[in-house]
């Protein structure tokens, strides 16, 4: 079965700083996508960036970028410029080619310090 | 475009009641899954629905279903309810392009029902 694994429970970045929330998976798949899922106070999980296994290229968004590491299960967030609506849990994700379900981590929770 | 909606926002229940939850997805989403939320257990799968019928299903007590209607409007009942099934329960959908299975098919979630069981 897969798994994923958030090994930092939280986090803390000053405001404009950079952050980097670290995620590692397991797989005997060799197609399969990975998502970072941000949860606000809100509740509503809002998708923050995608990263198809097969690109060797890491994905980028705005501020947003990540550090895919195919033979070392490695996917990790990189936040640049950190702003204070960025305070949330952020959760790693998998799912493998041809499912739709989910395989999330346990979370990290994001904290901005003004 | 409206978003995924869930009702009821809240609820609480006690031990042994019975307790419906519904999902409307975003329009002309055809799949709808279910997830439970829980600080032990984190983001757990429950369900996923696609035309009406249920193509997968997570590791849950038989406590827990769930049905599609023909407009993609989904519902997940949970019966005999035990203390441990509180939780935020989220659904989400996602759109039925010929990238279905694809990267390109996201999951938009909705902001969830939460269940208090007393």
């Amino acid at each position: 079965a897969q798994t994923v694994t958030q090994s930092q429970p939280e986090m803390s970045v000053q405001e404009a700083e950079t952050v980097t929330l670290s995620c590692t998976y397991d797989t005997s798949e060799s197609d399969y996508y990975l998502f970072w899922y941000k949860q606000p106070p809100s509740r509503q999980m809002i998708l923050v960036i995608r990263q198809e296994a097969y690109k060797q290229q890491n994905a980028t968004e705005n501020r947003f970028s990540v550090n895919f590491q195919k033979a070392a299960k490695s996917f990790s967030l990189k936040i640049s410029d950190s702003q204070l609506g960025d305070a949330a849990m952020y959760f790693c994700a998998y799912r493998k080619q041809g499912a739709q379900k989910l395989v999330f981590g346990q979370g990290t929770r994001l904290t901005i310090n003004p | 475009k409206a978003g995924v909606t869930q009702t009821p926002r809240y609820l609480i229940k006690t031990r042994g009641q019975q307790v419906t939850l519904s999902c409307s997805p975003i329009s002309g989403h055809r799949s709808v899954s279910w997830y439970q939320q829980t600080p032990g257990q984190g983001l757990q799968f429950l369900f996923e629905y696609f035309s009406e019928t249920q193509r997968n299903k997570g590791n849950f007590p038989g406590r827990f279903s769930g049905r599609q209607f023909s407009n993609s409007r989904s519902e997940m009942n949970v019966s005999t309810l035990e203390l441990g099934d509180s939780a935020l329960y989220l659904c989400a959908s996602s759109p039925s392009t010929r990238e279905f299975y694809s990267g390109a098919n996201v999951l938009t979630f909705g902001a969830g029902s939460r269940l208090t069981v007393l």
